[in-house]
């Protein structure tokens, strides 16, 4: 089945350490995002990438990276330098031509401990 | 003020109502008007997306778009327990790349 796989579900982070988010699409999308979700907001972009070997920030890009090196995998890095990392972090992708996210990961869900 | 403003909820409707749902927006440079559905812990789900004005229909489900007015709706007829979820409007511009602005979402309850 073709979709979008978001690895871990769950992720605990001590104060002062970067994790890698995992996000995997076999739907041959060009187009790749990141969101975060808090709470009460909509959905904030992080990061996205239109082709592989680019991407570009969105909103809320600070104390994030990312990286776009095959056209299938879009992983997200929340590093030490971002104050407030606990929230919802969602991947998703759209194929050329589609000006929407098309399809969404199920998320994982980032908490500070 | 938000590009982007969406009644939170809760709406709580008996199975069988007829669910309006509605967003207004500030920027009218918005051409491509989105639904979302989102069950709690999961990622959305792309329900209707339409582009400019006028009126869209899916099964029970109807987007419209009023842009002179800013405001856009999704109506969901013979509404279903299974419907009970939060959805999300989004909009995006067709220049100045790929920025989709998303409500807060709605929070809906279809009581059986």
């Amino acid at each position: 089945d073709g979709g979008i796989t978001q690895s871990p579900k769950y992720l605990f982070r001590k104060e002062g350490q970067n994790v890698t988010l995992s996000c995997e699409q076999n739907l041959n999308h060009d187009a790749m995002y990141w969101y975060r979700q808090d709470p009460g907001q909509g959905l904030r972009l992080i990061y996205y990438s239109q082709i592989v070997n680019d991407f570009q920030k969105g909103d809320i890009a600070e104390g994030y990276s990312v990286s776009r090196e095959k056209k299938e995998s879009f992983p997200l890095t929340v590093t030490s330098a971002q104050k407030n990392p606990t929230a919802f972090y969602l991947c998703a992708s759209s194929p050329a031509g589609l000006n929407t996210e098309a399809f969404f990961g199920q998320g994982t869900r980032l908490t500070v401990v | 003020q938000k590009e982007v403003e969406q009644d939170p909820g809760p709406l709580s409707v008996p199975e069988g109502a007829i669910v309006s749902l509605n967003c207004t927006y500030s920027n009218s440079a918005f051409q491509y008007f989105m639904w979302y559905r989102q069950y709690s812990r999961k990622g959305p789900e792309l329900l209707m997306y339409t582009y400019s004005s006028g009126n869209k229909e899916d099964g029970r489900f109807t987007a419209q778009v009023d842009k002179s007015s800013k405001y856009i709706s999704l109506f969901i007829r013979d509404s279903q327990p299974s419907d009970s979820a939060t959805y999300l409007c989004a909009m995006r511009q067709n220049t100045g790349g790929f920025k989709t602005i998303f409500g807060a979402g709605t929070r809906l309850f279809v009581k059986a």
